[in-house]
């Protein structure tokens, strides 16, 4: 089953605006672990910001933020003052806390952001 | 210098061939793993290694076999190539000890089976 759900395959923003991406996740566990990472149209994947379930604030790293609701099983992430080089796909991952699978991610289908001028 | 190396970036081949996707690592991490990603589908977990003597298959591993040569070498191979197995294959490492547990992605395997 899947357990990481991005409903949005592809967005358009306009430059300078802010865009949130939407990812919901599905677990039984306490402990887990929730990831965003960037990919470019050069294919590399690059880490861009984690949120631990037991944080209480919700992670910020430069122009990301990652907006956590544990209640609802979501972890959104949003992008400020977007810029084109932030133009690439954008994936969710999850890494559940579970003895044998600490490590072990479960990634999204990703959703392709664009940035016009 | 890349942490995460592959070898090759590219590769075009044939049904039936046998062929084997290198991966290499510097950052000292003792998990490897290899995944597959595909249009609309994300990256999919093929088998992970959480060390020299541990593998383990994920989601989606039959028609790929895995062999961790050393803490720093995890290869991907496909016994007998087809057509579906085309697609962009990362290794990744990930540290045990590390703060997010994040993994660290080599750039990726195009490959494609013809």
């Amino acid at each position: 089953a899947q357990k990481i759900t991005q409903t949005q395959p592809g967005m358009f923003v306009q430059e300078k605006e802010a865009v949130t991406l939407d990812c919901t996740y599905d677990t039984s566990d306490q402990s887990y672990g929730l990831f965003w990472y960037k990919q470019p149209s050069s294919g590399e994947m690059i880490f861009l910001i984690y949120q631990g379930s037991y944080d209480e604030q919700n992670a910020t790293e430069g122009r990301y933020s990652l907006n956590f609701q544990k209640a609802r099983k979501s972890a959104n992430l949003v992008i400020s003052a977007s810029q084109l080089g932030d133009s690439a796909m954008y994936f969710c991952a999850m890494r559940e806390g579970a003895l044998k699978g600490w490590g072990k991610f479960q990634f999204g289908a990703g959703t392709q952001v664009v940035v016009t001028p | 210098d890349a942490d995460v190396t592959q070898t090759p970036r590219n590769r075009i081949t044939k049904t039936g061939k046998r062929i084997m996707l290198e991966c290499s690592q510097t950052k000292g991490h003792d998990r490897m793993y290899w995944y597959r990603q595909d249009p609309g589908l994300g990256l999919r977990l093929i088998y992970y290694s959480f060390d020299v003597k541990d593998i383990n298959k994920g989601e989606i591993s039959d028609g790929y076999s895995v062999s961790r040569q050393a803490q720093a070498k995890f290869s991907l191979s496909l016994e007998s190539a087809i057509p579906n197995q085309t697609a962009l294959y990362f290794c990744a490492t990930s540290a045990l000890d590390s703060s997010y547990n994040e993994q660290f992605f080599g750039p990726g395997t195009r490959l494609t089976v013809l």
